[in-house]
């Protein structure tokens, strides 16, 4: 089984500030990957950042950071520095390398004031 | 580069109606993804293909059923069409199983 669970329905932040959203997962596969997605209101899927389970170091990506915390198993999201353009639905998924599965959560709305 | 190219792009059904829902991704990709996006539901996996010459059920499989023509291509088939139904629908292709999915535009389909 392979479930991506976000708590987070919705978030807000202020610009130039940091927000972090919050994903657990569950997987039976020894090898892994997670991801982090934007979904823009144009509805367009864009990858954020991408996570190697067997990687101790966090991913970055610019303003994007993740911590990933295997044994909790636990995939957050930080974006520093904020701006009006980071406002969308972000989705956390999880994909194993066996079986090919590629799941998601229930994604978290941010949304950035001025 | 077209990448994952869905068609239709907005579809409306009658209850009881069939109809498929066309993909095809250009970048040569071997796995292939369906899933509904629905408010507060997220991204739900319907069916995925690993590679060409096999389908899987994901989560939400009952009242689709799906077809990988070939590599480039993986079709979605309602066949008795229902309100429940009336969601968004997302392909998604990626070459291999450790990288990203992309993902194309996605059907709006409602179903009255």
């Amino acid at each position: 089984a392979q479930t991506v669970t976000q708590s987070q329905p919705e978030m807000s932040v202020q610009e130039a500030e940091t927000v972090t959203l919050s994903c657990t997962y569950d997987t039976s596969e020894s090898d892994y990957y997670l991801f982090w997605y934007k979904q823009p209101p144009s509805r367009q899927m864009i990858l954020v950042i991408r996570q190697e389970a067997y990687k101790q170091q966090n991913a970055t990506e610019n303003r994007f950071s993740v911590n990933f915390q295997k044994a909790a198993k636990s995939f957050s999201l930080k974006i520093s520095d904020s701006q009006l353009g980071d406002a969308a639905m972000y989705f956390c998924g999880a994909g194993g390398t066996s079986y090919g599965k590629l799941t998601f959560g229930q994604g978290t709305i941010l949304t950035v004031h001025p | 580069n077209a990448g994952v190219t869905q068609t239709p792009k907005f579809q409306v059904l009658k209850t009881g109606q069939s109809m498929t829902l066309q993909c095809a991704q250009d970048m040569n990709h071997n796995s292939m993804y369906w899933y509904r996006q629905d408010p507060g539901m997220g991204l739900r996996l319907i069916y995925y293909s690993a590679s060409e010459g096999t389908t899987d059920k994901g989560e939400v499989p009952n009242g689709y059923n799906v077809s990988r023509l070939n590599k480039r291509e993986f079709s979605l088939r309602l066949e008795s069409a229902a309100p429940s139904q009336t969601s968004v629908y997302f392909c998604a292709s990626r070459a291999l199983l450790n990288t990203e999915a992309f993902f194309g535009q996605g059907t709006r389909l409602t179903v009255v």
